[in-house]
C-alpha cells in the first residue's frame, strides 16, 4: 500500500532534549516536505527536499534540521526543542514539485514539549 | 501567491449532494485549483485538481467558473466519512513553483444522518 509513514505518532518531551521524528514513504516519491499544523494559523511549511541531498527552507525553519540521505526518508531534527514547537506535525510526499502532482500526507505526529 | 476564499463551516444531511464554494479573484493564468481535505486525527487526502474545465474522479466533481474566479467542489452523495476539513489550494505550473501548498482555513463540513 502507499503511504508515508511518520514515527512517533506522539511525544511528550522536555525542553532541550534532541529529537527526530522519521517520515518515509514507499512511492519512490523525489519530493517531499514537513509542515506543522497550530489551531488558527493553519499547516505552514517547515522545509522540503526536491531529491536526494537536496534541502531548502519553507516558511517556519527556525529551531529545525532536516536531511535527505536516502529518497524515501526525510527525517525531522529538533536540536534544542522548546516550548513554541509544541504542534502536529505533517510529513508529505509527491513524485515532483510540479503544480500538477497530487502530494500524499501522512497521519502525523504530536509533540509536546515542556 | 493567489489567495482563496472559502466559508468557514457547511452542514450536509446524509447522502446529499453538497457544494463547496471557493472565491480566488486573483487566479493567475498558471495557476491549477487543487482540493484537499482533512478527516479528523488525519493528515490532508488530495481530493481533486482542474484547470478550466470541470473534472470528476472516484471522489468528487470540481466545477470551474468560466472566468476561473471561482470554483466548486461537489460530492454528490455525503457520506458520514466526509466530515472534514476541506481546503481549496492554489498552486502555480511556473518554474518558480516550490510545491509548498498554501492551506487556508478552508471549510469544516458537518454530515448529520
Amino acid at each position: 500500500e502507499a503511504q508515508v509513514t511518520q514515527n512517533p505518532r506522539y511525544l511528550i518531551t522536555v525542553t532541550g532534549k534532541k529529537l527526530t521524528v522519521t517520515c518515509s514513504q514507499n512511492m519512490n516519491h523525489e519530493y517531499m516536505s514537513w509542515y506543522r499544523q497550530d489551531p488558527g494559523l493553519g499547516l505552514r511549511q517547515i522545509y522540503y527536499s526536491m531529491n536526494v541531498e537536496v534541502t531548502d527552507k519553507g516558511d517556519v525553519p527556525e529551531g529545525y534540521k532536516v536531511s535527505r540521505k536516502e529518497k524515501r526518508n526525510f527525517p525531522l531534527i529538533l536540536e534544542s526543542p522548546s516550548p513554541n514547537q509544541t504542534s502536529l506535525y505533517f510529513c508529505a510526499s509527491s513524485l515532483s514539485r510540479g503544480a500538477l502532482q497530487p502530494q500524499h500526507f501522512g497521519d502525523g505526529t504530536r509533540l509536546s514539549i515542556l | 501567491d493567489a489567495k482563496t476564499t472559502q466559508p468557514n463551516s457547511m452542514e450536509s444531511n446524509e447522502e446529499e449532494p453538497v457544494h463547496l464554494p471557493c472565491n480566488h479573484s486573483t487566479i493567475s493564468g498558471t495557476d491549477y485549483i487543487h482540493w484537499y481535505r482533512q478527516l479528523p486525527s488525519q493528515g490532508p487526502e488530495y481530493v481533486i485538481h482542474g484547470l478550466t474545465s470541470n473534472v470528476n474522479n472516484r471522489m468528487a466533481s470540481l466545477a470551474i467558473a468560466e472566468d476561473r474566479k471561482s470554483s466548486t467542489l461537489i460530492l454528490h452523495r455525503a457520506t458520514l466519512r466526509d466530515a472534514a476539513v476541506y481546503y481549496c489550494i492554489l498552486r502555480d505550473l511556473g518554474s518558480g513553483n516550490t510545491g509548498k501548498l498554501i492551506f487556508g482555513q478552508g471549510t469544516t463540513l458537518q454530515v448529520k444522518p
